[in-house]
């Protein structure tokens, strides 16, 4: 089954430290999004991507199609940056991908300490 | 404002009594899918939708049934629910677009708590 891996599970951070998530998944894939999830269940989309990079505010993603990879970046992070960050991926039709089905990664629990 | 709307927000009902949840968007969106979020799973997608009469299976259809009548709506219909599948649901909708089958941003409902007994 293809899958979608995000590390790590859990990141604890001091306010202002620079943040790195990542995606790794197993095949190729044509659209990767960035999700964020807050504490109250909301869900809120950061970026879709399918190559290069994307930057909006202190957010920056990133992904490197031949590596199978993304990341997501935070500059100067923010206790209002806690929050439970998603991957998804839309795998190609070559790698079994429906037309437009999304896999998830498990999300990566953020905690950012004032 | 633009947005995606769930109703209801929170239900709690028996086993096999039939039910809807129903999705709307304001968007003219294209795309429409329903997931499922449950701890240490993660979301799931359950149903999606291209275009109004156009839908198709996720990763966990098993016991759902969708309809897309108009392209506003995509209700989530539940005909004999059961205990596993109380979980946390999220509908959201998006553009298409132009190249090939890639989805624009998603916008998500504000998700609906379903407890069944």
């Amino acid at each position: 089954k293809n899958e979608v891996e995000q590390s790590p599970q859990n990141l604890t951070a001091q306010e202002g430290e620079f943040i790195t998530i990542n995606c790794s998944y197993s095949v190729g894939i044509s659209a990767l999004h960035w999700l964020q999830q807050h504490p109250g269940g909301g869900i809120v989309s950061l970026f879709m991507l399918s190559s290069g990079k994307k930057k909006h505010g202190r957010l920056i993603a990133t992904i490197n199609i031949q590596e199978k990879h993304s990341s997501l970046h935070i500059t100067a992070s923010h206790p209002r940056d806690s929050a439970v960050y998603i991957c998804a991926v839309r795998f190609d039709v070559y790698s079994g991908g429906g037309a437009d089905g999304l896999t998830f990664g498990k999300g990566t629990h953020l905690i950012i300490q004032p | 404002e633009a947005q995606v709307t769930q109703n209801p927000r929170y239900l709690i009902t028996v086993t096999g009594k039939k039910l809807t949840v129903t999705c709307s968007q304001n968007m003219n969106h294209e795309y429409m899918s329903w997931y499922r979020q449950d701890p240490g799973l993660g979301l799931r997608q359950i149903y999606y939708s291209m275009n109004v009469e156009v839908t198709d299976k996720g990763d966990v259809p098993e016991g759902y049934k969708v309809s897309r009548k108009e392209k506003r709506n995509f209700p989530l219909i539940l005909e004999s629910p059961s205990p596993n599948q109380t979980s946390l649901y999220f509908c959201a909708s998006s553009n298409i677009m132009t190249k090939g089958a890639l989805t624009d941003t998603q916008y998500f409902g504000p998700g609906t708590r379903l407890t069944v007994l």
